[in-house]
C-alpha cells in the first residue's frame, strides 16, 4: 500500500532555533498533503492542509509565521516551526491523500510522526 | 460543525475475547466517510476500517467489523479474536470528503488492552 516517510522521528532543539519536519509520499504523488499536532493522551488536531505549487491553508487559530508549510513536489511538504519555544513541544503528524490499490478507494496514509522537544 | 465522540477512554479484553469500542457522531451531512484509525506505541496512525455513509452494508476487514447505525448516528468497531498485538489507541474519525482530502475530525480517542 501507500507510504509515507516522515522525517526526523525525533528532534531537540534550543528555545528560538528553527526546525524542519519533512513528508514524503514514497510510492505515490500526493496533491495534497496534512500536518496534524498532537498532545500527549490527546487526538490529532488539523493544523493545515498543504497544496502543492500554492501556499497551504491553515486551520483556524493556527500561527502562519510560527508554522511555514512548504510543498514544492508532488512528494515532498516540509514543516518548519520557526523561533521554536517550549509550548512548541509535541507530536507532529503528516498524512497525504491517495488511492488503495485494493479497493481503489481514497485514504489517507500518516507518516510515523516526529516528537519535537524544545528547550 | 460536525463532532466525534468516544465515550470509553480505556477498555480491556482477554486476549481471544471480542471487544466493542463504541463511537458517536453529529453532522448534517447526507454523504460522509467514517473511520477507525489504530495507533500503537509506535505512534504510527494506521487505517483499521472505513465505512461510507452511502452502503448500508457494515464494512468488515478479518477481524474487525462495524456496527454502523446512520440513523442513531453512531459507529462503533468489533474486534473478534484480539490479539496482544491489538493494544493500542483506537480513534473514530469523520471525513465529507472520502478521506483523502484530510478533513478528518477525530474522536478522543479509547486506548485498548489486551491481557494475555
Amino acid at each position: 500500500g501507500a507510504v509515507v516517510s516522515q522525517h526526523p522521528s525525533r528532534v531537540i532543539c534550543k528555545s528560538g532555533t528553527s526546525v524542519k519536519i519533512e513528508c514524503r509520499s514514497l510510492d505515490f504523488q500526493a496533491t495534497t498533503m496534512f500536518w496534524y499536532r498532537q498532545f500527549p493522551k490527546k487526538s490529532l488536531m488539523l493544523m493545515a492542509t498543504s497544496n502543492e505549487g500554492s501556499k497551504a491553508t491553515y486551520e483556524q487559530g493556527v500561527e502562519k509565521d510560527k508554522f511555514l508549510i512548504n510543498h514544492a513536489s508532488l512528494t515532498l511538504s516540509t514543516l518548519t516551526v520557526t523561533s521554536a519555544h517550549p509550548e512548541d513541544s509535541s507530536f507532529y503528524i503528516c498524512s497525504a491523500g491517495g488511492r488503495d490499490r485494493g479497493s481503489g478507494a481514497n485514504v489517507l496514509t500518516f507518516g510515523a510522526g516526529s516528537r519535537l522537544t524544545v528547550l | 460543525a460536525q463532532t466525534v465522540t468516544q465515550s470509553q477512554p480505556e477498555m480491556s479484553v482477554q486476549e481471544a475475547e471480542t471487544v466493542t469500542l463504541s463511537c458517536t457522531y453529529d453532522t448534517s451531512e447526507s454523504d460522509y466517510y467514517l473511520f477507525w484509525y489504530k495507533q500503537p506505541p509506535s505512534r504510527q496512525m494506521i487505517l483499521v476500517i472505513r465505512q461510507e455513509a452511502y452502503k448500508q452494508q457494515n464494512a468488515t476487514e478479518n477481524r474487525f467489523s462495524v456496527n454502523f447505525q446512520k440513523a442513531a448516528k453512531s459507529f462503533s468497531l468489533k474486534i473478534s479474536d484480539s490479539q496482544l498485538g491489538d493494544a493500542a489507541m483506537y480513534f473514530c474519525a469523520y471525513d465529507d470528503y472520502g478521506g483523502s482530502q484530510g478533513n478528518l475530525i477525530f474522536g478522543k480517542g479509547t486506548k485498548l488492552s489486551v491481557k494475555p
